[in-house]
């Protein structure tokens, strides 16, 4: 069975910008989650997905957002790029029925300059 | 509130165990998680624990859990170089969501 699949692997963007991450979760899963990890604040919880729904949010400006499409597929969206949004944005699934067990993909590694 | 703290930094030498440590203040919590991070590479989840056992062993992975101090450790046996990674520590207070993490642990282990 795949692994949770992000894309692109690396991107690089200028402030201002915005920039989409693409998360694709293990097959069967219906629950998709978002993590900002950075040096200073660590691993942070931005979003969970569930079927096509946002259950949880975390606490990020609302220039950070998402989506999940039928498929279960995620996108999350980041606006107005700041230098301070440089970060890993890992995403997670799990079946979300009673799925304790979360699996992270490799993350996207965005540099904002 | 939710708070979850690790000891930075630990360094063993290959075949000691490891022992990696955390605390957590959220009595609520129903799960607890032990993820690995090898360099540029994303989470792997290496085992949990419900809130409401004390003890789960997998292999060469130990976890202890003292609900009463709020302390969940790690032990690693026979600590191999491929161990030298980043271990988080992770409360949830709903089956896998919203993980809230320690800042990690550093384990370096010495040939």
């Amino acid at each position: 069975k795949a692994g949770v699949t992000q894309t692109p692997r690396y991107l690089i963007k200028t402030r201002g910008q915005q920039v989409t991450l693409s998360c694709s979760p293990i097959s069967g899963h219906r629950s998709v989650s978002w993590y900002q990890q950075t040096p200073g604040q660590g691993l942070q919880f931005l979003f969970e997905y569930f079927s096509e729904t946002q259950r949880n949010k975390g606490n990020f400006p609302g220039r950070f957002s998402g989506r999940q499409f039928s498929n279960s597929r995620s996108e999350m969206n980041v606006s107005t790029l700041e230098l301070g949004d440089s970060a890993l944005y890992l995403c997670a699934s799990r079946s979300g029925q009673g799925g304790e067990k979360l699996f992270f993909g490799s993350g996207t590694q965005l540099s904002v300059l | 509130g939710e708070d979850v703290e690790q000891s930075l930094f630990l360094s063993v030498r290959e075949g000691d165990s490891s022992v990696i440590n955390c605390t957590y203040t959220d009595s609520s919590s129903t799960y607890l998680y032990w993820y690995k991070q090898e360099p540029g590479a994303g989470l792997q989840l290496l085992t949990y624990i419900f809130s409401n056992m004390d003890m789960k062993q997998d292999q060469r992975l130990t976890v202890l859990l003292n609900k009463k101090d709020k302390h969940l450790s790690l032990r690693i046996a026979d600590t191999q170089t491929g161990d030298s990674a980043i271990y988080f520590c992770a409360e949830s207070k709903e089956y896998g969501n919203k993980l809230v993490f320690g800042a990690g642990t550093i384990l370096r282990v010495k040939s």
